[in-house]
């Protein structure tokens, strides 16, 4: 099944304690990203990246990282994570950008920083 | 980066009845897309309408976009308690040849009474 697999799906941790997010797709999808969604505020991009490699800050990167070194992951990292990063993030991936091609997202992650 | 402004911010009513959401936007688009949000899950791509057309169709989902007035509407007819959801509208934008990806508004909130 074409998917795009994230994990964990609900994470608490305390401030300051580094954390990764996993993101997987196989589909074989250049373009991926990172999204937040805060109440009132909708889906804000955090990063994304067009292919291999080639990654690219969105609205929102302060306090976030990300690496593309496989076309089939990409990984979201929070070196010291605080509350402000209390959020719903959603990773998603498309065949290509630009191009007209609809977005496959992941299930999301429920994050707590406490 | 431009954003997708939905209307209403929340819709309810009766199974059977139509529903329609509204979105307007701010610059030019390459083609914006609709999205289905079940209560803290991924999005899920719904239809996908290009600069050039002006309606289209998928099942019970009909889409317009008016580009001189940046804007765009989903009908869904014929309701059922299964569309309850929040619905977005998501601009993929010229800026850049549109790798900075979708930007998403803050949704409507749609309620289907039995």
């Amino acid at each position: 099944e074409a998917q795009v697999t994230q994990n964990p799906r609900y994470l608490i941790t305390v401030t300051g304690k580094k954390l990764t997010v996993t993101c997987s797709q196989n589909m074989n999808h250049e373009y991926m990203s990172w999204y937040r969604q805060d109440p009132g505020l909708g889906l804000r991009q955090i990063y994304y990246s067009m292919n291999v490699e080639v990654t690219d800050k969105g609205d929102v990167p302060e306090g976030y990282k990300v690496s593309r070194k496989e076309k089939r992951n990409f990984p979201l990292i929070l070196e010291s994570p605080s509350p402000n990063q209390t959020s719903l993030y959603f990773c998603a991936s498309s065949l290509t950008a630009g191009e007209g091609y609809g977005y496959t997202f992941g299930s999301g992650t429920r994050l707590t920083v406490v | 980066s431009q954003q997708g402004e939905e209307d209403p911010q929340a819709l309810s009513i009766q199974e059977g009845e139509n529903a329609t959401m509204n979105c307007s936007y701010k610059t030019s688009i390459n083609n914006l897309q609709w999205y289905r949000q079940n209560s803290g899950r991924g999005l899920v791509h719904l239809i996908l309408i290009r600069s050039n057309e002006r309606e289209k169709h998928s099942g019970r989902l009909r889409v317009t976009l008016d580009t001189s007035k940046k804007s765009s509407s989903l009908l869904i007819t014929a309701s059922r308690a299964a569309d309850t959801a929040s619905y977005f509208c998501a601009t993929d934008g010229w800026e850049g040849g549109g790798a900075d990806g979708l930007t998403f508004g803050k949704g409507t909130h749609l309620i289907i009474q039995p």
